[in-house]
């Protein structure tokens, strides 16, 4: 099946320095990407959906130059958190479709997270 | 807007017994998609059942069944005669069908199986 590659899958980084997240997609291509954020024993929050070659959009309340996202290639998408602080602190995963599933809207595959903890 | 409630924050059974977990969504769309996915401890999302909104035919893959509800806007998930490695956070999530298609989640199940 899809395979959504993420790395790292966990950094500490201090505080105010950046840190940039990968999200592959390892045998499809995606137009499209999503970007999750998931704080401890809480749901998934969509942070921003990132495009292929055009700039990404983002969900209210997120800041777009805290977290800057680049797609590109069909294949690679990257979340950079800049000038990190504690309450940046989560546990970020990206996901992406694979247009070629059948059976109508094909699921979101998802990498396996990236733990990020600012100190 | 769309919206999906898991009223079951945590749930905890002893192993062989059958175990369900509620969904209930919220959208103004003719057409979407729900979905549930599994977070094992170790955090990765693992797919298991996707049903559109004219699907309403129950399904069963082993010891997993959904039961789709339009009536009720419910989308249930059953785990019958559970083993401890089913223990894990469990999301409901709905999709629009068009735009940007997007996942919402609920706010996950937590279910602890005891052996």
């Amino acid at each position: 099946g899809a395979v959504v590659s993420q790395h790292p899958s966990w950094v500490i980084c201090k505080s105010g320095t950046s840190v940039k997240i990968e999200c592959r997609s390892l045998d499809f291509q995606a137009t499209t990407m999503f970007w999750y954020r998931q704080f401890p024993k809480q749901s998934l929050m969509l942070m921003a959906t990132s495009n292929e070659g055009s700039k990404a959009t983002y969900e209210q309340g997120v800041e777009k130059d805290k977290f800057l996202i680049n797609h590109a290639s069909l294949t690679l998408s990257t979340l950079t958190v800049t000038s990190a602080h504690p309450e940046d602190s989560s546990f970020y995963i990206c996901s992406a479709r694979d247009g070629r599933e059948g059976g109508g809207l094909s699921p979101l595959h998802f990498g396996n997270g990236t733990r990020l903890t600012v100190t | 807007a769309q919206k999906v409630t898991q009223a079951q924050t945590e749930i905890s059974v002893v192993e062989k017994e059958d175990v369900t977990l509620d969904c209930v969504y919220e959208t103004r769309d003719t057409t979407y998609y729900l979905f549930w996915y599994k977070q094992p401890p170790s955090g990765e999302l693992v797919f298991l059942i996707r049903r559109n909104s004219f699907d309403e035919q129950n399904e069963i893959s082993g010891r997993y069944s959904w039961n789709f509800q339009k009536s009720t806007s419910s989308f249930n998930f059953t785990i019958t005669a559970s083993q401890v490695v089913d223990s894990a956070v469990y999301f409901c999530a709905l999709s629009e069908a068009a735009g940007r298609r997007a996942l919402t989640f609920g706010s996950g199940t937590r279910l602890q199986v005891q052996p």
